[in-house]
């Protein structure tokens, strides 16, 4: 089974658009951090956020922001008003310690295509 | 000032060839690891190195080598390479242990093409 489901492969929408990536997780442990990466054309991993299981409060970082729920185990990604810049594959990733040593677990990504 | 670096960006090679490539942080973390990221885009942990000590290590073939002479390098060497291994591999460092609240940060990538 998944442990980090993102069930959009493909999401295109038009400039100025808000949208809405979903991330679904499944663990275990009781303390595990979720991450969301950017990757842009360009090929590199960006690090966007990191919110621990036992904080709850979204986030919101300029046009950015995280809804994380834990009774739902999502951790969802809304980009406000949509630029062509944003265009990129966006990752959900799990660590968890099973051993004490942290394994990043990363969904399968969702591609994202914004056009002008 | 590039954080984590690897060299080569790009590496073509043919079949049963050994090749290297060499990620360096100069975050000051203490762990490195490297995942490989496959044709459709997944992205899978490989290795993980604390202060040069290995401590996570996947279901790799054992083709492929890990060395980190200073825990600011970590370097992935391939014997015998083969089709399959076509990918992009990611370096990447963390300030921590390895622990479940660390933070990776990732290389540029490099994509490594197996004819």
């Amino acid at each position: 089974a998944q442990k980090v489901t993102q069930a959009q492969t493909e999401i295109s929408v038009v400039e100025k658009e808000d949208v809405t990536l979903d991330c679904v997780y499944e663990t275990r442990d009781t303390t595990y951090y979720l991450f969301w990466y950017k990757q842009p054309p360009s090929g590199e991993l960006v690090f966007l956020i990191r919110r621990n299981s036992f904080d709850e409060q979204n986030e919101i970082s300029g046009r950015y922001s995280w809804n994380f729920q834990k009774s739902t185990s999502s951790f969802n990604f809304t980009i406000t008003a949509s630029q062509v810049v944003d265009s990129a594959v966006y990752f959900c990733a799990l660590s968890e310690a099973d051993s004490g040593y942290s394994t990043l677990t990363f969904g399968k990504g969702t591609m994202l295509l914004v056009s002008p | 000032d590039t954080a984590v670096s690897q060299t080569p960006k790009y590496l073509v090679t043919q079949m049963g060839n050994d090749k290297s490539i060499k990620c360096e942080q100069n975050l000051g973390h203490d762990t490195m690891y490297w995942y490989k990221q496959d044709s459709k885009k997944f992205l899978k942990i490989m290795f993980s190195y604390n202060n040069k000590e290995l401590i996570i290590n996947e279901t790799v073939p054992n083709r492929f080598s890990p060395k980190s002479p200073d825990k600011a390098h970590l370097n992935l060497h391939i014997n015998s390479l083969e089709l399959g291994d076509s990918a992009v591999y990611f370096c990447a460092s963390s300030q921590g242990v390895g622990g479940v609240t660390d933070t990776q940060y990732f290389g540029p990538g490099t994509r490594l093409t197996v004819l």
